[in-house]
């Protein structure tokens, strides 16, 4: 399994863009990028996840270097509510996936 | 509304008593797994089920054990629960596969055991 690396913790304000970037840098040819959003006290809910170049939903953007060793979350115009820990997992092996500590976001008003 | 159902929400447990926590999915999920989750720490993985009927260990098997009871149910049991195991447990499911499916996990609301 790739392992990955993030930042521990990030302060924000609301309505700007938050950018959060993970490193992987032996991230395999089937490998896929998930990011899950974990706010206190609930279980992890899934954001987004691609393979490469740019994906989009509603929640946010992840954006995929041709080279794959990295990946970059962007949460558009943050509110308060998006408070939570972030993590990003790569994998594919054995149908399971190992969660690191994640990266805690902290929105100031 | 579809998801991932955990019981009990809340357990406190006397060291070396026995439980069973109980997870159950209504998405069609082929695959099902137990997390743990200590304070200010990432998720562990405890044991998972690819599918019906397989099982395998995780990161931290030891003093637990698992059913795969059927496609939607998925049991964890502590034989002799230790202060140790003091956490919060997260039950998740996925369509499987190489991508895990294409949204991913899905996580119950999970149980907070505390073994006093």
């Amino acid at each position: 399994l790739a392992k990955t690396t993030q930042p521990i913790s990030m302060d924000s304000y609301e309505g700007q863009e938050v950018n959060i970037t993970c490193s992987h840098n032996n991230i395999a040819t089937n490998d896929y990028i998930t990011w899950y959003q974990q706010f206190p006290s609930q279980g992890p809910r899934f954001i987004i996840q691609g393979y490469k170049t740019k994906v989009t939903n509603e929640v946010a953007s992840l954006f995929i270097p041709a080279d794959r060793k990295s990946s970059t979350l962007s949460l558009p115009r943050v509110s308060l509510s998006d408070t939570a820990v972030y993590y990003c997992l790569v994998g594919a092996q054995d149908d399971k996936i190992i969660f690191g500590k994640g990266t805690r976001l902290h929105i100031l008003p | 509304n579809a998801g991932v159902t955990q019981t009990p929400k809340f357990q406190v447990l006397k060291t070396g008593q026995s439980m069973t926590l109980q997870c159950a999915q209504d998405m069609n999920h082929n695959s099902m797994y137990w997390y743990r989750q200590d304070p200010g720490m990432g998720l562990r993985l405890i044991y998972y089920s690819a599918s019906e009927g397989t099982t395998d260990k995780g990161e931290v098997p030891n003093g637990y054990n698992v059913s795969r009871l059927n496609k939607r149910e998925f049991s964890l049991r502590l034989e002799s629960a230790a202060p140790s195991q003091t956490s919060v447990y997260f039950c998740a499911s996925s369509e499987g596969g190489a991508r895990f499916g294409r949204n991913g996990y899905t996580f119950g609301s999970g149980t907070r055991l505390t073994v006093v």
